[in-house]
């Protein structure tokens, strides 16, 4: 069973508000990715980290912004939220290297809704 | 640039039948790790399966089988005698296996309906 958690699992808010999403793992994975789901259900990789002080950007540009601060945590922001925004939100860790344990484990998710 | 395709957007089966769902991937790198997850109506994405690319063997796991098979460019899922629980949107996806790869990438995901 993974270990990772997002918080909040359901959030609806306002246009214009600064919102941050939650993410912990407790595996010590090095590696962790956000992705966006939309609604029509593919999944695209917004930003990664490969460790501490790491973030890269994924293939979908977002606006929002990412922290690695400390190996567990990943947290996503949105400085201005906009309707644009509404998505699932998912969050991901992996080990890091060539290790054959190379799956993904991801969190439940964060239904963000911006009206 | 790596590309998974899951033809079939949408399935329903009456339980106790068979279901196989199809993925056929892309990719130029020469070694590469193919994965299934499952998504059920809660939302989280739940891991299945692992299969490296040098390893064709097919898999059985209780009623959940796996095909791979290289010279196809496919890694296909068979549920054997499908449950009300099985309902949920399969997903597939492709990484390469080099230390600095990160990127997997994903099928657009197969509905799955079992219907009782």
């Amino acid at each position: 069973e993974a270990d990772i958690y997002q918080t909040p699992r359901y959030l609806v808010i306002g246009t214009g508000k600064k919102i941050t999403l939650e993410c912990s793992q407790t595996m010590g994975h090095d590696k962790m990715y956000w992705y966006q789901q939309d609604p029509g259900m593919e999944l695209h990789l917004i930003h990664y980290s490969y460790g501490v002080n790491s973030t890269e950007k994924g293939d979908l540009s977002s606006e929002s912004t990412v922290s690695r601060i400390r190996t567990e945590h990943f947290p996503l922001t949105l400085e201005s939220a906009r309707p644009s925004h509404t998505s699932q939100y998912l969050c991901a860790s992996s080990v890091l290297g060539t290790s054959t344990n190379t799956e993904a484990f991801f969190g439940q998710g964060t239904r963000l809704t911006v009206v | 640039a790596q590309k998974v395709t899951q033809a079939q957007t949408e399935i329903s089966v009456v339980e106790k039948e068979d279901v196989t769902l199809d993925c056929v991937y892309e990719t130029r790198d020469t070694t590469y790790y193919l994965f299934w997850y499952k998504q059920p109506p809660s939302g989280e994405l739940v891991f299945l399966i692992r299969r490296n690319s040098f390893d064709e063997q097919n898999e059985i796991s209780g009623r959940y089988s796996w095909n791979f098979q290289k010279s196809t460019s496919s890694f296909n899922f068979t549920i054997t005698a499908s449950q009300v629980v099985d309902s949920a949107v399969y997903f597939c996806a492709l990484r390469p296996s080099g230390a600095g790869s990160y990127q997997l990438t994903f099928g657009k995901g197969t509905k799955l309906s079992v219907i009782p």
